[in-house]
């Protein structure tokens, strides 16, 4: 079966660090970018970060940059988010990704994951 | 506030045609880059509904269509069916600072 399953969400204390994982099954992990897409409660779909087949190209959004650093193991099949120095601003649910090409600057988002929930807070 | 900039809600009676549109800018549709459009059925993950502007995935039905034109995009669905509801984002990607994907504020379709 084709999919995607994120874990490692939680709650967690404003200012320390999480790490996302994400397992792919059903198709040819390397041969496709891969996306990080979180929605807060209630809100619409904020991108986070993008990586290329080989990992050579990688993206952020302002929003988490020099906080948040995405990573794949092709080897393992999998995609990891590390987010360092969290806010109540980064509570959301966290989607895992798959893009339509090999890159992560272009062509559609065709596979999601059901999601990890990430809940920041005191 | 969005970079793209959806209706909040639009809504139809079964049958009809619905659209929604996606107003970007310069640095983004304008641009020319592609607009992609997601599909979110309550409490579920989105679904690629159209790529490349105006193509559907396999499976989709051919009730949905998207057009693009200068800095603005539409969804268009015909022959509205209950399970239509949902939410409806649009996507584009957009060069202005770093360069990142952008999605619209999101659409829900009420069928009524």
């Amino acid at each position: 079966e084709v999919q995607l399953v994120e874990s490692g969400g939680g709650l967690v204390q404003p200012g320390r660090s999480l790490t996302l994982s994400c397992a792919a099954s059903g198709f040819t992990f390397d041969d496709y970018g891969m996306h990080w897409v979180r929605q807060a409660p209630g809100k619409g779909l904020e991108w986070v970060s993008g990586i290329s087949w080989n990992s050579g190209s990688i993206g952020y959004a302002d929003s988490v940059k020099g906080r948040f650093t995405i990573s794949r193991a092709n080897a393992k099949n999998s995609l990891y988010l590390q987010m360092n120095s969290l806010g109540p601003e980064d509570t959301a649910l966290y989607y895992c990704v798959k893009n339509m090409g090999s890159s992560w600057l272009d062509d559609g988002f065709d596979l999601w994951g059901q999601g990890t929930r990430v809940t920041v807070s005191s | 506030q969005s970079v793209l900039t959806q209706p909040p809600s639009v809504s139809g009676a079964p049958g009809q045609r619905v659209t929604i549109s996606c107003t970007g800018s310069s640095s983004n549709i304008g641009a020319g880059y592609d607009v992609h459009w997601y599909q979110q059925l309550p409490g579920t993950a989105p679904k690629l509904l159209i790529y490349g502007n105006n193509n559907r995935p396999s499976g989709v039905p051919d009730r949905f269509s998207g057009s693009k034109s200068g800095t603005s995009a539409s969804l268009a669905i015909t022959g509205l069916q209950a399970e239509d509801e949902a939410g409806y984002f649009c996507q584009s990607y957009d060069s202005s600072l770093s360069g990142s994907w952008v999605f619209g504020g999101g659409t829900q379709l009420t069928v009524l």
